[in-house]
C-alpha cells in the first residue's frame, strides 16, 4: 500500500506570495492532519480534515487554510507569506478522526520564504 | 491543556549501549501516547503507541516503552543501540480536547536527537 505523498517536496517563495501544498493520504484513510515543523517551535498542529470537513484547528492565523476533497486528498494554502512561515510542512493520514488511531506521516514539503 | 516534555534535547550513547529517552506528559485523563522517529529529510515514522492496554509496549526496531501513570511517564528504551538508530525521536500525546474526547491531532514534545558512537 502506498504511503502518504506530499507535493512538492521543496518550494522557495518570496515574502507576500501565496503557496499551495498538496497531500495524498494512504488509500482508505479519511482523516488528514497538517503540522508545521520549525527548529524553534517544533511540531505544531495546523488543522485536521475528515470527510471534507475541518474537524479541528490549531492556533495559527487565518492566512493558513486548508481543504479536503471527496477522494480524501488535501491541500493547504498559506497566503501573504512571511519569513517565519519557512518550515517543513508535514501531512499525516489516519483511518478515523478520533481515538488512538496512529497517524502516518508523509515526507513533508520544505518551504523556504525569502 | 495537555503537554509533553522530553528531557534532554541531545542524547549520545555508544553502539551496543542502552538507549533511554525520557518523556513525561500532563493529562487529566488517561492519554493515548506515541513515539515517533524522524530521520534527516524525512517525515515521522511511528515506533509504538500506548492505548491503555498493556503498560509495556513493544514497537519496531527493538524499541519499547513503559507507561507509568504514577510518574506520568512514557520513556522509550532499547537494550542495545545500533548506528542506524541515530535520528530524532518525538514523544506525542493525542489531544483530548475540552471534553475529554479524543481529538484527531497530536501534541508533540520538542524532540530528542540520538547520536550513536561507534
Amino acid at each position: 500500500k502506498a504511503g502518504v505523498t506530499q507535493t512538492p517536496r521543496y518550494l522557495i517563495k518570496t515574502r507576500g506570495q501565496q503557496v499551495t501544498l498538496s497531500c495524498s493520504p494512504i488509500s482508505g484513510h479519511r482523516s488528514v492532519s497538517w503540522y508545521q515543523q520549525t527548529p524553534g517551535q517544533g511540531l505544531q498542529f495546523l488543522f485536521e480534515y475528515f470527510s471534507e470537513t475541518q474537524r479541528n484547528k490549531g492556533n495559527f492565523p487565518g492566512r493558513f487554510s486548508g481543504r479536503q476533497f471527496s477522494n480524501s486528498r488535501s491541500e493547504m494554502n498559506v497566503s501573504t507569506l512571511e519569513l517565519g512561515d519557512s518550515a517543513l510542512y508535514l501531512c499525516a493520514s489516519s483511518l478515523r478522526s478520533q481515538g488512538p488511531h496512529e497517524q502516518y506521516f508523509g515526507p513533508g514539503t520544505r518551504l523556504t520564504v525569502t | 491543556a495537555q503537554s509533553v516534555t522530553q528531557l534532554g534535547s541531545h542524547v549520545s550513547v555508544s553502539e551496543g549501549a542502552l538507549v533511554l529517552l525520557r518523556c513525561n506528559y500532563s493529562s487529566s485523563v488517561p492519554p493515548y501516547l506515541f513515539w515517533y522517529v524522524q530521520y534527516p529529510n524525512q517525515g515521522l515514522q511511528l515506533l509504538l503507541k500506548y492505548t491503555s492496554a498493556a503498560t509495556l509496549v513493544k514497537g519496531i526496531n527493538g524499541f519499547e516503552a513503559e507507561f507509568k501513570k504514577s510518574e506520568t511517564s512514557f520513556h522509550l528504551t532499547k537494550p542495545s543501540a545500533h548506528m542506524s538508530d541515530a535520528a530524532e525521536y518525538f514523544c506525542a500525546v493525542s489531544d483530548r480536547g475540552n471534553y475529554g474526547g479524543s481529538q484527531g491531532n497530536l501534541i508533540f514534545g520538542k524532540g530528542t536527537k540520538l547520536s550513536v558512537k561507534p
